[in-house]
């Protein structure tokens, strides 16, 4: 079956600018997760969806937001663009929603991802 | 605030060595998973360990989970040029936190 998709691939935004990234998760999967990682600071987790609500949140300001579909594909955006919002942001779809505490966690099949340059 | 701690941040080795990366975290992990990042590629799941003191093992991979489940270890044994990549740990508390990762670079 198709794996995860992410669009676009690349892209390339001026500082104040807003920008939508896009991902659709495998087939039957209805838990959606987003991650930025740098460098530096490894996989940050950025926020997560089930069934077209918000489970769980990272820490990032409110220029991060995102949503989900009925049909489980997610989008996410972050307005007013910084030059360290310069990362590869991924998804990653999996069966079931992250439940804290659980003794099995769904493993996550990722996107390509979708690196951004902020300029 | 929680942190799972992941040591070395780098590790360059000739083919044939062996290789070994660690998580630790400050609380209880219900469970623990292990990821592989190739450059350029993205993260692929490895394996899962739930159990106190399990170890499991892959082929020249060797996984452990500390009997506390505060910490974790990734061995490989006799390191090959395949085995470059990033290898990041992922665990269970009341939140998902990913490890820092390990950088394996193998020298032929």
């Amino acid at each position: 079956k198709a794996g995860v998709t992410q669009t676009p691939r690349y892209l390339i935004k001026t500082r104040g600018q807003q920008v939508t990234l896009s991902c659709s998760p495998i087939s039957g999967h209805r838990s959606v997760s987003w991650y930025q990682q740098t460098p530096g600071q490894g996989l940050q987790f950025l926020f997560e969806y089930f069934s077209e609500t918000q489970r769980n949140k990272g820490n990032f300001p409110g220029r991060f937001s995102g949503r989900q579909f009925s049909n489980s594909r997610s989008e996410m955006n972050v307005s007013t663009l910084e030059l360290g919002d310069s990362a590869l942001y991924l998804c990653a779809s999996s069966f079931e929603p992250f439940h804290s505490g659980a003794l099995n966690t769904g493993e996550l099949f990722f996107g390509e991802g979708s690196r951004l340059t902020v300029l | 605030g929680q942190q799972v701690m992941q040591i070395p941040q780098y590790q360059h080795v000739q083919e044939g060595e062996d290789f070994t990366t660690y998580c630790n975290s400050s609380t209880t992990l219900s469970n623990i998973q292990w990821y592989k990042q190739r450059p350029g590629g993205h993260p692929v799941f490895l394996i899962q360990l739930v159990k106190s003191g399990e170890v499991k093992k892959q082929k020249r991979l060797t996984f452990q989970f500390g009997e506390a489940k505060k910490n974790s270890s990734l061995h490989i044994t006799a390191t090959q040029t395949t085995d470059v990549g990033t290898y990041v740990c992922r665990g269970n508390t009341d939140k998902l936190i990913f490890g820092t990762g390990t950088r394996l670079q193998v020298f032929p």
